[in-house]
C-alpha cells in the first residue's frame, strides 16, 4: 500500500519552455502533497506543501510564479516549471501524505534536464 | 544550528556487523521521527518511524529515540552490501499552520564485503 507515482521519470527540454510533472497517490487519498528538489549529492529541499482544493504553501525563496502547483484532486498534484532554465536542473521529488498520519510516501521522482 | 543533524559520513562497516546511524534535532516539540533510505539516482524510501522514547524494531532495523536528549538512531545489524546507501533521518516539525518533514542531510553508509 501506500504508492506513489510521478511521470514522467526523466525529461530533457530546451531553455524557456515548461514542464509539467504529475504526481499521483495510487491506493490512497492524499490529503496534503509536498514537492523536493535534491540537487546531486545533497539533501532534500522542500518546495512546497499542496493540499488538496487550496493553494501551495511555498517555502522561502522558492518562486510560485515560477513553480506552480496545482492539487485539483485527493489522488493527483502537478508541478509546472514554467520557463525552465539550466539552473532549475535537478531531481524533483514529490510525496503524499493521509489524513491522520505524518509519514510521507514518496514517488519515483523526476530528473529534469534544461538544455 | 540545523533543523536536523547527521554526520554526513561515509561511514564504513565490514558486512555482518551492526551498523549506527545518529541525528540530533533542535525542536522540542517535534514527535514525529522518520529513517528513510535513499539509493544514488532514486527517490527516498521509509524503513521505520517512530513517535515514542525507547526502542522500536523491524527485522534488522532498530530505531531508537530519546525526546530528552533530542537524539534519534537507527541499527542495521547483520548489514549488507545491499544496506548500502544514504540513510535520511527526517523529523516533523510543527508549526502554527502545518506539520513538515525536515530532512537531515543524510549519511552515507558502505558495508563492504
Amino acid at each position: 500500500g501506500a504508492v506513489v507515482s510521478q511521470h514522467p521519470s526523466r525529461v530533457i527540454c530546451k531553455s524557456g519552455t515548461s514542464v509539467k510533472i504529475e504526481c499521483r497517490s495510487l491506493d490512497f487519498q492524499a490529503t496534503t502533497m509536498f514537492w523536493y528538489r535534491q540537487f546531486p549529492k545533497k539533501s532534500l529541499m522542500l518546495m512546497a506543501t499542496s493540499n488538496e482544493g487550496s493553494k501551495a504553501t511555498y517555502e522561502q525563496g522558492v518562486e510560485k510564479d515560477k513553480f506552480l502547483i496545482n492539487h485539483a484532486s485527493l489522488t493527483l498534484s502537478t508541478l509546472t516549471v514554467t520557463s525552465a532554465h539550466p539552473e532549475d536542473s535537478s531531481f524533483y521529488i514529490c510525496s503524499a501524505k493521509f489524513s491522520g498520519t505524518d509519514t510521507q510516501y514518496f514517488g519515483p521522482g523526476t530528473r529534469l534536464t534544461v538544455l | 544550528q540545523k533543523e536536523v543533524e547527521q554526520n554526513s559520513g561515509p561511514l564504513s562497516v565490514p558486512e555482518g556487523a551492526i551498523a549506527s546511524l545518529n541525528c540530533t534535532y533542535s525542536d522540542r516539540g517535534s514527535q514525529s521521527f522518520f529513517w528513510y533510505r535513499q539509493y544514488s539516482g532514486k527517490s527516498p524510501e521509509l524503513i521505520m518511524f517512530i513517535y515514542s522514547n525507547g526502542d522500536k524494531e523491524d527485522g534488522r532495523f532498530t530505531a531508537q529515540l530519546n525526546k530528552a536528549s533530542q537524539y534519534v538512531s537507527l541499527l542495521i545489524r547483520d548489514s549488507q552490501p545491499s544496506d548500502s546507501a544514504t540513510y535520511l533521518c527526517a523529523v516533523n516539525m510543527r508549526n502554527s499552520s502545518a506539520s513538515k518533514i525536515i530532512f537531515g542531510s543524510g549519511t552515507r553508509l558502505s558495508i563492504r564485503p
